[in-house]
This record gives C-alpha cells, sequence and structure tokens, in this order.
C-alpha cells in the first residue's frame, strides 16, 4: 500500500519569506502526488500534481513541488509566502486509480 | 463550469438514525469518490463510483453504502448512526487527466453532526 508522510504538523512564517512544506512517500512503482489545499471551513483545492512528466511541478497561487526519487520525498515550496496562504496543506497519493491516500496535513500560519 | 455541490452543507442527526447526503460532479465527470474527514483519522476514502458502479471500497463498515445515478449524480448514505460518524464529508468528482493520473475536485463538504 503506498502512503504519504507529513513531516511537520505545524509550520509558521513570516510573511514575505519563503515557505516549506515537507511531504515523503511510500510506492512500489511510480506514482502520482498531488498537494491540496484545505482553507477554514472549505473544501479541497487542487494546488499542483506529478505525474512523472516532469520533476519541477508548478502550481497555483505561485506554489512549486519537487519530485525526488532517490528521497522519496515531494516537498511543497514556495518563495514569499503572503497572509491569504494561511491554510491546512495536504501531501496526497494516488493509489488503484482514483482512491487518494492523504498524509496527516500540515497546518501553515503565516504571521505578518 | 459549475464545480462540485453537496447538499445539504450542515446536518445533525441523533444516534441510530439514517442520514442520506448528495453530491453532485462537474458536468462531464463520471466518476465520484468520496471522503470522511475527522479530527483523529484525517481524510479517509469512502468509495469511488464509475458509471453507476462502484469501483473502489475503503475499510468502512458496511452501515456507510452509496449509489451513483445515471446522470453521475451520487449520494451515500449512513445507517444506525454513531456519535463517531460525525464529520465532514467530501465527494470528489473526477475525469481522466493527462497521463495516468485523476485529477480530483472536492465539493464543499457536508458537515454532519451526530448527538
Amino acid at each position: 500500500a503506498q502512503s504519504v508522510t507529513q513531516l511537520d504538523s505545524h509550520v509558521s512564517v513570516s510573511e514575505g519569506t519563503p515557505v516549506l512544506l515537507r511531504c515523503n512517500y511510500s510506492s512500489s512503482y511510480s506514482p502520482s502526488l498531488f498537494w491540496y489545499v484545505q482553507h477554514p471551513n472549505k473544501g479541497l483545492q487542487l494546488l499542483l500534481k506529478y505525474t512523472s512528466a516532469a520533476t519541477l511541478v508548478k502550481g497555483i497561487n505561485g506554489f512549486e513541488a519537487e519530485f525526488k526519487k532517490s528521497e522519496t520525498s515531494f516537498h511543497l515550496t514556495k518563495p514569499s509566502a503572503h497572509m491569504s496562504d494561511a491554510a491546512e496543506y495536504f501531501c496526497v497519493v494516488s493509489e488503484e486509480g482514483n482512491k487518494l491516500v492523504f498524509g496527516a496535513g500540515t497546518i501553515l500560519r503565516v504571521k505578518s | 463550469k459549475a464545480g462540485v455541490t453537496q447538499t445539504p452543507r450542515y446536518l445533525i442527526k441523533t444516534r441510530g438514525q439514517q442520514v442520506t447526503l448528495s453530491c453532485s460532479p462537474i458536468s462531464g465527470h463520471r466518476s465520484v469518490s468520496w471522503y470522511q474527514q475527522t479530527p483523529g483519522q484525517g481524510l479517509q476514502f469512502l468509495f469511488e463510483y464509475f458509471s453507476e458502479t462502484q469501483r473502489n471500497k475503503g475499510n468502512f463498515p458496511g452501515r456507510f453504502s452509496g449509489r451513483q445515478f445515471s446522470n453521475s449524480r451520487s449520494e451515500m448514505n449512513v445507517s444506525t448512526l454513531e456519535l463517531g460518524d460525525s464529520a465532514l464529508y467530501l465527494c470528489a468528482s473526477s475525469f481522466r487527466a493527462q497521463g495516468s493520473s485523476y485529477e480530483q475536485y472536492f465539493g464543499p463538504g457536508t458537515r454532519l453532526t451526530v448527538t
């Protein structure tokens, strides 16, 4: 079975500084990986996805993620945090087609 | 294009009752998946329907069931509600995207509270 581990349950950054949210995955074959964001009392929004076309994936709102097979990692980054980025972020691996396996989530706090 | 819609948005039920939640996927999407989100267990896959057939199922008891109609709308039913069923239930619809991945688009969820 595939799984993802989000290494930090909470991350706090100042507005304008870089964001790094860490994710490691476990998969027996080349996985499809995603990052989703959830704002309070809202559904999940897809930020970006990796499907083996390119190791550096660009998403919405200035987010990027790099797939590193040797490290089994898929970390999410953003050069400069904005107050509106405060939310919970989920690293996700796709298993058996449409079944998504979610990490535990990382709550991002952005300080002014 | 309208997004995924879920009704109702909030629901309060009593233990032992049953509940039905509804999900309308994005137009043209034929796959609908359901997830349960709780503070303790996080996000867990319930089941997926494609062309009115259950294609995949998570590790939930038989009290949780679902179905999909010919217009791709889906319902999930929980019978004999327990306090632990209190959760945010999320529906996601998908189409086959580029390559082998399936992008899933989520609705706002139904917040179920069992008292």
